[in-house]
C-alpha cells in the first residue's frame, strides 16, 4: 500500500509558465514533507520542504502548499524553465517513525522552450 | 568539501556473482540509507543504519546485504539470491535529527 503518491506520471509544460505538482498521503502521522528534483543518472537533491505546521513555504520560484485536512501537497514552479526539466519526488517522514523517508513514485516534467 | 560518494558508477556483473557497492560520507551523519530505483519507478528502500553496528530492514531487503562498521560507510552487498539486481542504487545520509536525506550520484549496476 503506497502511503505516498503522485499519481500524474508525468507533465509537459510551456517555459515562462507554471508548473503545479501534485503529491498525496494516507499517513496521518507524516509531520513533514520534501521534494527532491532528479536528473536523469544522478542521485536526487534536495529542493524545499515544508513542515506540518505551516500550510505553504516559498523559495524562490518554488513554493510548496500543504493541504492537512486533504492529505494534499503541491509543489509550484513559476515561472518554469527548461533546466526544471527533471523527475521530482515528494516525500514524507513521521518523527515518531524515526524520520525515514517515505517516497512517491516521481512526476517527470518536461519544460518545453 | 562534504558529501556522500558511492563508487563506482557503473558496475556490471555476471549472473550468480555477489557484489558490493561502496557509499561514504563526511558529513558526520548518523543514519544512512540504500535505496533502488527502477526504471518509471519510485525509490524503495533496501537497508537503513542509524547507528554504527546497527541496521535494519527496509522494504526490499531480500538478496541484499549491508554492514556498518563505521560511521562513515555503509556498503551494500548485492548477493546471487537477488532475482532482479539490475537497477540504479542510491546511497543517502542524514541527521538523525534533521529529516532532510542528501543522496550519493547513484551507481548504475548491471549484471548479465
Amino acid at each position: 500500500d503506497q502511503q505516498v503518491k503522485q499519481n500524474s506520471p508525468s507533465l509537459s509544460v510551456q517555459e515562462g509558465r507554471i508548473s503545479i505538482l501534485n503529491c498525496d498521503y494516507t499517513n496521518s502521522m507524516f509531520d513533514y514533507f520534501l521534494w527532491y528534483k532528479k536528473y536523469p543518472a544522478e542521485g536526487p537533491t534536495f529542493l524545499i520542504s515544508i513542515s506540518s505546521i505551516k500550510d505553504k513555504n516559498e523559495d524562490g520560484r518554488f513554493t510548496v502548499f500543504l493541504n492537512k485536512s486533504a492529505k494534499h501537497l503541491s509543489l509550484h514552479i513559476v515561472p518554469s524553465q527548461p533546466g526544471d526539466s527533471a523527475v521530482y519526488f515528494c516525500a514524507a517522514s513521521a518523527f515518531d517513525a524515526g524520520n525515514m523517508l517515505t517516497f512517491g513514485g516521481g512526476t517527470r516534467l518536461m519544460v518545453k522552450p | 568539501d562534504g558529501g556522500i560518494t558511492q563508487s563506482p558508477k557503473y558496475l556490471f556483473r555476471k549472473e550468480g556473482q555477489n557484489v558490493t557497492l561502496s557509499c561514504e560520507q563526511n558529513l558526520n551523519h548518523d543514519a544512512m540509507y540504500w535505496y533502488r530505483q527502477d526504471p518509471g519507478q519510485g525509490l524503495r528502500l533496501i537497508y537503513y543504519s542509524q547507528i554504527v553496528n546497527d541496521f535494519q530492514k527496509g522494504d526490499i531487503a531480500e538478496g541484499y546485504s549491508v554492514s556498518r562498521e563505521k560511521k562513515e560507510s555503509f556498503p551494500l552487498t548485492v548477493t546471487s539470491a537477488q532475482k532482479n539486481p539490475t537497477a540504479f542504487y542510491l546511497c543517502a545520509s542524514s541527521n538523525y535529527l534533521n529529516t532532510e536525506a542528501f543522496f550519493g550520484q547513484g551507481t548504475r549496476l548491471t549484471v548479465v
